[in-house]
């Protein structure tokens, strides 16, 4: 079956810290790739998305780049703000029929001033 | 558009009362969904729907019941509310095809306390 496996947090950065997110994911054919932020007492909401492999999602400074040879879809940030600080979760829906989205456990971001 | 929205935000229930979650979108979505949030365990699908009248099993589905009468509507039913079912409870939306977007539409979610 599919999965998503990430990283285990929570991350603790100081502002202006690089921040990279660790994502893999298992699926067959070409699953399009997900990175959801969810803020404190919120919601899910979507960061940013690629669907075909060597696409680069990229919003509010985020960046992820589908890596097909390495199914892999590492969220990544130059400069992280203290505003930043919320829980991301890489997700994956696989290509075919399907439309249940596979999500992994999530990942806790803690920025310091 | 609205999104998704969800009411209550938050709910205090007794053991073994039961009640109805809210979910509605605007966006004339095909596919909505609920999940439940416990720290440490990530989101596990509960109930899923592909159209009015059409729902199936999640992973966590006992204890719940949906209906989807019609697009826009997808409510929760706790049938008899237990402690373990102390959690917040998401609803999310989107398009079945995978060409109109893939990605997920998510309420605010409902903060549930059983006592």
């Amino acid at each position: 079956g599919n999965s998503v496996t990430q990283m285990e947090g929570p991350v603790t950065l100081s502002e202006e810290a690089f921040l990279t997110i660790n994502c893999t994911y298992t699926a067959t054919g070409y699953p399009s790739l997900f990175w959801y932020v969810q803020y404190p007492g919120e919601g899910l909401q979507l960061l940013l998305k690629a669907t075909k492999a060597d696409d680069k999602g990229s919003n509010k400074g985020f960046e992820a780049t589908y890596r097909k040879e390495t199914t892999s879809f590492h969220l990544e940030k130059g400069s992280v703000q203290v505003s930043d600080s919320a829980v991301y979760f890489c997700a994956l829906r696989a290509s075919g029929g399907s439309y249940i989205p596979t999500f992994g456990r999530g990942t806790s971001l803690i920025v310091h001033p | 558009n609205a999104g998704v929205t969800q009411t209550p935000k938050f709910q205090v229930l007794k053991t073994g009362q039961s009640m109805t979650l809210q979910c509605a979108q605007d966006m004339n979505h095909e596919y909505m969904s609920w999940y439940r949030q416990d720290p440490g365990m990530g989101l596990r699908l509960i109930h899923y729907s592909v159209g009015a009248g059409i729902t199936d099993q999640g992973e966590v589905p006992n204890g719940y019941n949906v209906s989807r009468s019609t697009t826009e509507d997808f409510p929760l039913r706790l049938l008899s509310a237990a402690p373990s079912q102390t959690s917040v409870y998401f609803c999310a939306s989107s398009y079945v095809s995978r060409d109109r977007g893939g990605e997920q539409y998510f309420g605010p979610g409902t903060r549930l306390t059983v006592t």
